[in-house]
């Protein structure tokens, strides 16, 4: 069964300060592992995908990368408006999402 | 180009009541998948179309939860009858394919009284 863990639960950030979030996983046949960013009251927003070890991607202020363990989602200098919640997910042999229960960041002005 | 559709947004229901939610994809996704969300939790897939063909229904609770997709295209999941435990928000989303990532849509969230 594919497991998804992770860390930490909440996150408080002043703006400008710069963190990573962890995503640890167990999975049988890795496809790809997906990064997805939440807002209170919307459906998940689609971010990133990652499909081997040491692979990285960026997209503005946020870069996520890959182990044969886990992920990180790392923040550089965020602002107000990237506090949301952000949720891992792996593929593996079965095919669908597993999803973690995510990261709830708030980054304060 | 238009999103995930859901309607209706919202739902309250007392438990033992009936009720169906509505998912138009994004047109050409041939994959649909509907999640369930409880608060504070991740999503976690109920039931996974390819076309108008169930892939994976592994997880929905079938005593209560049906769900058909017409055409290949709008699909509609329903709960009867509804129990407390149900109340969560649930989330349509689509793909190109399998391994595509998905696309959500805003979610319907019940709450069963």
């Amino acid at each position: 069964e594919d497991q998804v863990t992770q860390s930490p639960e909440a996150l408080r950030l002043q703006e400008g300060e710069s963190s990573s979030l962890n995503c640890s996983y167990t999975v049988s046949g890795l496809r790809g592992l997906f990064w997805y960013r939440q807002d209170p009251g919307k459906g998940p927003e689609f971010l990133f995908t990652l499909y081997s070890a040491g692979e990285e991607k960026e997209k503005e202020r946020l870069k996520a990368t890959l182990t044969k363990k886990e992920s990180f989602l790392h923040i550089t200098a965020p602002k107000p408006e990237d506090s949301a919640t952000y949720l891992c997910a792996v593929s593996g042999s079965a095919r669908q999402l597993t999803f973690g229960s995510g990261t709830q960041l708030t980054v304060l002005p | 180009e238009a999103g995930v559709a859901q309607s209706p947004r919202y739902k309250i229901i007392e438990k033992r009541q009936s009720v169906a939610f509505w998912c138009n994809p994004i047109s050409g996704h041939a994959t649909l998948y509907w999640y369930q969300q409880i608060l504070g939790q991740g999503p976690k897939l109920l039931i996974q179309f390819q076309n108008n063909g169930v892939v994976d229904d592994s997880q929905l609770p079938k005593d209560r939860f049906s769900a058909e997709r017409l055409k290949g295209v709008d699909s509609t999941l329903k709960i009867q009858p509804a129990k407390l435990e149900d109340s969560a928000v649930y989330l349509c989303a689509s793909s190109l394919g399998v391994l595509y990532e998905q696309f959500f849509g805003p979610g319907t969230r019940l709450t069963v009284l």
